[in-house]
């Protein structure tokens, strides 16, 4: 079974740009979740999308913002980039995202904001 | 609001030793606790997690935890490090007050020396 995969890995774009990211997940997986990984912040959770429905927020600007489709696969996008952006972003999917479900992760993409 | 506090940033072990990675949590309902290990240029990958029953939990590659709810704690231990062990670990917390949405730690780096 093919893992969860997210294009494109590496990215590097200017402030004011703005940067599409596309996760596929585990096949037969609906929910995914995006996480943004810095050494300063550490992990902190952007939102979560279930059959095409955002079911959870993190507190990112709305500069942030994401869509899930059909298939499950997910896009986030980010607009007016702004050096501190710079991070890496990781998509997980698992079954349904139940408390209990363990999360299956991308190998991420990594945003550079010059 | 749950939190999750990793108070090592890193921990030496010489390969053949014990190695615990130190866990706090703080949520208002019943936690859900999982061990994710990331290795340099991945994703997350999960190791174990605690949802009830026994409070020591066996997981992959040989790591355990154990679930102390009188000290809010979820210790990560393996009774003999490898090398292959050295990586960075993640501690993680959901709880249903929170809308189910996963809070990680800050890591702690495991440097496993021969």
């Amino acid at each position: 079974k093919a893992g969860v995969t997210q294009t494109p890995r590496y990215l590097i774009k200017t402030r004011g740009q703005q940067v599409t990211l596309s996760c596929s997940p585990i096949s037969g997986h609906r929910s995914v979740s995006w996480y943004q990984q810095t050494p300063g912040q550490g992990l902190q959770f952007l939102f979560e999308y279930f059959s095409e429905t955002q079911r959870n927020k993190g507190n990112f600007p709305g500069r942030f913002s994401g869509r899930q489709f059909s298939n499950s696969r997910s896009e986030m996008n980010v607009s007016t980039l702004e050096l501190g952006d710079s991070a890496l972003y990781l998509c997980a999917s698992s079954l349904d995202g139940g408390r209990e479900e363990k999360l299956f992760f991308g190998s991420g993409t990594q945003l550079s904001v010059l | 609001a749950q939190s999750v506090a990793q108070p090592e940033d890193q921990v030496n072990v010489a390969e053949g030793n014990p190695l615990t990675v130190k866990c706090t949590y703080s949520v208002s309902g019943n936690p859900y606790l999982f061990w994710y290990v990331q290795y340099p240029n991945r994703g997350l990958q999960f190791l174990l997690k605690y949802i009830t029953g026994d409070n020591l939990v066996k997981g992959s590659y040989g790591f355990e935890a154990e679930f102390n709810k009188s000290q809010t704690s979820f210790h990560l231990k393996k009774p003999s490090a490898l090398v292959s062990d050295s990586a960075l670990y993640f501690c993680a917390v959901r709880d249903r007050a929170a809308g189910n949405k996963l809070t990680f730690g800050g890591g702690t780096r495991v440097l496993v020396k021969p």
